[in-house]
């Protein structure tokens, strides 16, 4: 199946700071989605973005289907915004399986 | 209220005993999965279902069993629990897998085996 693979693993930020956060997986994909896991454990879809750019406020993620990678991106990050952040890949027709990356840890600090 | 639930959010179970985690959702989403969310694994599916009647292992299924009778419930029953089943259990949907379909999770519940 399909390698979903996320760096870094763990990131502090600044308040206020930007940040780039990768997803590099080992297929075509038809479906692509980031999502936010806060640290009341509750996951919340933040992007459906298998190739293309989207923005949603201070979000924005951008997914380069021919070079299997896409970025999700964190502009003037508060502390609300901690937590960890996963992508998730399905490859090929006929797959059923969303495979999950392993996270980014983000903290952010005041 | 529309979304999916799932029940309960907290449970400790005996090594051996049976355990049915319930899933819920009210928009008619064709595909459900359960997902287990362990330090340093991350999210593995367990078992997934395309339609009412249809599901499927996926990478982490030994020990699990599930059924869907009805679209909106996606039960999970640990047949015979055991403490490697500790976790913390997601239950999704999703109405589609292409196309501009989010997949959407419940709160998930706190499974502790003793």
């Amino acid at each position: 199946g399909i390698q979903v693979e996320q760096s870094p693993p763990d990131l502090i930020l600044q308040e206020g700071a930007n940040s780039t956060l990768r997803c590099n997986f080992s297929d075509s994909v038809n479906n692509l989605q980031w999502f936010h896991q806060n640290p009341w454990g509750q996951l919340i879809n933040l992007f459906y973005i298998p190739s293309g750019t989207k923005q949603n406020g201070r979000l924005s993620a951008t997914t380069v289907a021919t070079e299997r990678y896409s970025l999700l991106y964190i502009s003037s990050s508060q502390t609300t915004d901690s937590g960890v952040y996963f992508c998730a890949a399905l490859s090929g027709a006929g797959s059923y399986q969303l495979t999950f990356g392993k996270g980014t840890k983000l903290s952010v600090i005041p | 209220d529309a979304g999916i639930t799932q029940s309960p959010r907290y449970k400790i179970t005996e090594t051996g005993r049976q355990v049915t985690l319930m899933c819920h959702q009210t928009w008619s989403h064709s595909y459900m999965f359960w997902y287990r969310q362990d330090l340093g694994h991350g999210l593995r599916l367990i078992y997934y279902s395309a339609a009412a009647d249809i599901t499927d292992k996926g990478e982490v299924s030994d020990g699990y069993v599930v059924s869907r009778s009805k679209t909106e419930n996606f039960p999970l029953t640990l047949e015979s629990a055991t403490r490697s089943q500790t976790s913390v259990y997601f239950c999704a949907s999703i109405q589609g897998l292409g196309g501009n379909s989010p997949l959407h999770f419940g709160n998930g519940t706190r499974l502790t085996v003793t």
